[in-house]
């Protein structure tokens, strides 16, 4: 049974990047295609980006410019980079597994942006 | 990108009563890639249904998917207390993901 561990830094000031690392237990990156998931506080869920084990990507239009996902096989691990970090962009952020619809979810991180 | 629109907004029903979710999208949604999750506060939401009708591992028969196009349904027969929570019906038939807003079900 897949389980996701995610973890990083929960409060960032304005302007910096938001880093999250999510490692994935009990199967091989390879089979699938990993996302990252944002819900702001009381909202609903907004897809960020996926990554394959091959690093091949695909961002969500609005964010695309300030993000990067990518992956690290060897360590069974994909990460999230979020540039430029506003007050919008507080949420608890989920990695999950999955190209088309998430069957596996990390636990989830509340990222606070905060001057 | 397709705009998923969830109705009703809450929903609250007393236990052995039937729940009848719906989530509209803006365009065609192409296979039927439609799925639904339960999410419960402070959790990460489930995935109850993919492919607009087929549940996933784990999930109880009283759960129930259907539609195509771009009305879809979710059915929770003979409601129990512990599906208090909000649903969110996501679309996959383009490589942007989208997820309605969700419906809160309540159980009195």
């Amino acid at each position: 049974q897949v389980q996701l561990q995610q973890w990083g830094a929960g409060l960032l000031k304005p302007s910096e990047t938001l880093s999250l690392t999510c490692t994935v237990y009990g199967g091989p990156l390879s089979l699938n295609y990993w996302s990252w998931i944002r819900q702001p506080p009381g909202k609903g869920l907004e897809w960020i980006g996926e990554v394959n084990h091959s690093g091949s990507t695909n961002y969500n239009p609005s964010l695309k410019s300030r993000v990067i996902i990518s992956v690290d096989t060897s360590k069974n691990q994909f990460s999230l980079n979020l540039t430029s970090v506003t007050a919008a962009d507080t949420a608890v952020y989920f990695c999950a597994r999955g190209g088309r619809f998430a069957t596996a979810w990390g636990q989830g991180t509340l990222v606070t942006v905060s001057s | 990108e397709i705009v998923l629109t969830q109705s009703p907004g809450t929903l609250s029903l007393s236990p052995g009563e039937r729940a009848t979710l719906s989530c509209w999208a803006s365009q065609y949604i192409s296979n039927n890639f439609l799925a639904w999750y339960q999410q419960k506060p402070g959790q990460a939401p489930s995935l109850l249904i993919y492919g607009a009708s087929s549940r996933a591992t784990g999930t109880p028969d009283r759960f129930s998917g259907s539609g195509s196009g771009t009305d879809f349904t979710l059915i929770i027969s003979r409601l129990e207390p512990e599906d208090s929570a909000v649903y969110y019906c996501q679309q996959y038939g383009t490589t942007l993901w989208t997820f309605g807003h969700g419906t809160k079900l309540e159980i009195k």
